[in-house]
């Protein structure tokens, strides 16, 4: 399996303007996470899914943020409008549902620049 | 409710020499434990994870823990350090639901 697929691996952009960044889980994962990193912040979970369900958003900043999993292999994390605090690396990871093991399996991060 | 604390934020070795990050969980039910690795610019890659089976519990590139459930801890160690395992560590507790709880990561610097 490739692994967790993210795209793209490095977003700029300009104040205002909408960011979608890409997510394609493992195959057969039921899981699919969110989460977003900043040295202020560390790495902060900010919604996750479970059989395309959003299951907690309780992470999510603001309204300005939104995230969509149509079908079992795609994901999308969009930011409308972006601003520069939203500056960060944006990971994906999914997992198995399998017992309480609950192992996570990251993709490489979009590394997101708003200017 | 789950949670880590890791009790260094930045540890510093000499090449050769062991290392030991150190962990602390609080749980409310058996917990399944990880360790995450982080290297600059990269994602997160497992190193190992405790699932109630054995204690002593053996990662890749020779780090292993140990999980003690009297003192709610579950070290990182490594008897010997290499230039290679620069990076951040992360201590992670299962929460449950499918959920992980991060610790703050502590750096490892390994110097020449």
């Amino acid at each position: 399996d490739a692994g967790v697929i993210q795209s793209p691996r490095h977003e700029v952009t300009e104040m205002g303007q909408e960011v979608t960044l890409r997510c394609k889980p493992i195959s057969g994962h039921d899981y699919l996470f969110w989460y977003r990193q900043t040295m202020m912040r560390g790495l902060e979970l900010l919604i996750y899914f479970n059989n395309n369900v959003p299951i907690d958003d309780s992470g999510m900043p603001e309204d300005r943020f939104s995230a969509k999993m149509p079908n079992a292999s795609f994901s999308t994390l969009k930011i409308q409008p972006s601003e520069p605090r939203d500056s960060a690396v944006y990971f994906c990871a999914s997992s198995a549902e399998g017992g309480s093991v609950y192992e996570q399996y990251f993709g490489p991060g979009t590394r997101l620049t708003v200017t | 409710a789950q949670s880590v604390t890791q009790l260094d934020s930045h540890v510093s070795v000499s090449e050769g020499t062991p290392v030991l990050l150190r962990c602390n969980y609080s749980s409310s039910y058996s917990p399944s434990l990880f360790w995450y690795v982080q290297h600059p610019n990269k994602g997160l890659q497992l190193l190992l994870k405790y699932t109630s089976a054995a204690t002593l519990v053996k990662g890749i590139n020779g780090f292993e823990a140990e999980f003690k459930k009297s003192e709610t801890s579950f070290h990182l160690t490594k008897p010997s350090a290499h230039m290679s395992d620069a990076a951040e560590y992360f201590c992670v507790v299962s929460g449950g639901t499918g959920k992980l709880i991060f610790g703050q990561g502590t750096t490892l610097q390994v110097k020449p």
